[in-house]
């Protein structure tokens, strides 16, 4: 069964970067056709589309996001990575990863990590 | 790529039909059938409900429909039950393998 867990630091500088890791357990990222997906939902606010990691290595983003973002793949440990630099008040939210697959639309998604800046 | 827009709260009584609304553009909701809608209970995981507008995963309430009118799609659930108090949000292809969130319904079961 396919799952999906966030981790990372809650708490993260002003100016610096948030970097999060998403594990995938029940498929094996590199033999796998899923997209992953990384998307945010700020306090009191919307979901937010941050960004796709096609199975071909090809990455898309959000144009609101694009200078600052990551999306990457470290098939060893099969995980989804996102960094996002120069992060403001802003950018605090819940993470959530997600995987994209035969519906075309987000089927499985993580239980989200939050993610706070502040000094 | 402005988020779509969703009332920000719709109620029903138990066993009644409730829809709500997700309006976009021609760039995005009324450009492809590529509409999905998610449930989401604080704490849990996001759930998929729709996909390409009309379609349901397996494993969700037949209760649970989609349609789409120019652009602007709509989630319907009949027999509205007390688990349906959540938040709901659509999602559109916005063409450009970009993609853009609905700015969330409130449903609350009176």
């Amino acid at each position: 069964q396919l799952q999906l867990q966030e981790s990372g630091p809650g708490l993260v500088k002003p100016s610096g970067t948030l970097s999060l890791s998403c594990t995938v357990s029940g498929v094996s990222i590199s033999r796998s056709t899923y997209y992953w997906g990384w998307i945010r939902q700020p306090p009191e606010r919307g979901l937010e589309w941050i960004g796709n990691l096609h199975y071909n290595g090809n990455t898309y983003y959000s144009p609101s996001l694009v200078s600052r973002v990551t999306i990457s793949v470290d098939t060893s440990k099969n995980q989804v990575s996102l960094r996002l630099s120069s992060v403001t008040a802003a950018d605090t939210a819940v993470y959530y990863c997600a995987g994209f697959g035969d519906f075309d639309a987000f089927d499985i998604w993580g239980q989200g990590t939050m993610v706070s800046v502040s000094s | 790529q402005s988020a779509l827009t969703q009332p920000a709260s719709v109620s029903g009584s138990p066993g009644q039909s409730i829809t709500m609304s997700c309006s976009g553009t021609s760039s995005d909701v009324g450009a492809y059938k590529l509409v999905s809608w998610y449930q989401l209970h604080a704490g849990k995981a996001p759930k998929l409900l729709i996909y390409e507008v009309n379609e349901r995963p397996s494993g969700v309430s037949y209760r649970f429909s989609g349609s789409k009118s120019g652009n602007t799609a709509s989630l319907t659930i009949s027999g509205l039950q007390s688990e349906d108090e959540a938040d709901y949000y659509c999602c559109s292809y916005a063409g450009s393998s970009t993609y853009v969130f609905g700015s969330g319904t409130k449903v609350t079961v009176l």
